[in-house]
């Protein structure tokens, strides 16, 4: 069975500090894919990222960065110098690869960005 | 523009009624899902289906019923068994083939009033 587990439920921070969302996930697969959702107050999940098993390096894009741990099992989230936008709630992710994928999400996490 | 469309986006309920929720999308994606999303509880996955006619019960399939009858729908009834359906639901579609993350609507907010 697969899980995902975002143990920070709510994380509340001042604008331009820099926040990391965790994501632990547990699964029996060799090949799988994680993802990263954004889920503004509009309520439509918005994908931020995949990464699949085999690939370890770090991403960055913009302010946002990622960071892929096979051996801790986590896929960890950075924003730095956070902005008012970037309040909403974070969903971690993971499916298996092939046939019978079925994502399956955290709980999320809900940033609250105060200006 | 592709996308997927589900409606209506604010649905009111009486007790004892079923609803049912549309989800369409031009996407051409094999796999469809319904997510419920409830407070502090994440997604969780009610029903979903890879090829049509044909679809799964995911984690909380008690009190729904889905159909697959052609590619781009997949409408989700909700039925007076379910006990506690007020709640925000969630379709998505996806290509599991090519391990695509999934595109999602922007959500039906059902209230049982």
């Amino acid at each position: 069975a697969q899980k995902v587990t975002q143990a920070q439920t709510e994380i509340s921070v001042v604008e331009k500090e820099d926040v990391t969302l965790d994501c632990v996930y547990e699964t029996r697969d060799t090949t799988y894919y994680l993802f990263w959702y954004k889920q503004p107050p509009s309520g439509e999940l918005v994908f931020l990222i995949r990464r699949n098993s085999f690939d370890e390096q770090n991403e960055i894009s913009g302010r946002y960065s990622w960071n892929f741990q096979k051996s801790t099992s986590s896929f960890n989230f950075t924003i730095t110098a956070s902005q008012v936008v970037d309040s909403a709630v974070y969903f971690c992710a993971l499916s298996k690869s092939g046939g019978s994928y079925i994502p399956t999400f955290g709980r999320g996490t809900s940033l609250i960005v105060h200006p | 523009d592709g996308g997927i469309t589900q409606s209506p986006k604010y649905l009111f309920r009486k007790e004892g009624q079923n609803v049912t929720l549309s989800c369409e999308q031009n996407l051409n994606h094999d796999a469809m899902y319904w997510y419920r999303q409830d407070p502090g509880q994440g997604l969780r996955l009610i029903y979903y289906s890879q090829i049509v006619n044909d679809f799964q019960k995911g984690d909380i399939a008690e009190g729904y019923s889905v159909s697959r009858e052609k590619k781009e729908s997949f409408p989700l009834t909700v039925t007076s068994a379910q006990k506690n359906p007020t709640a925000f639901y969630l379709c998505a579609s996806s290509i599991p083939k090519l391990n695509t993350e999934a595109f999602f609507g922007q959500g039906t907010r059902l209230t049982v009033v």
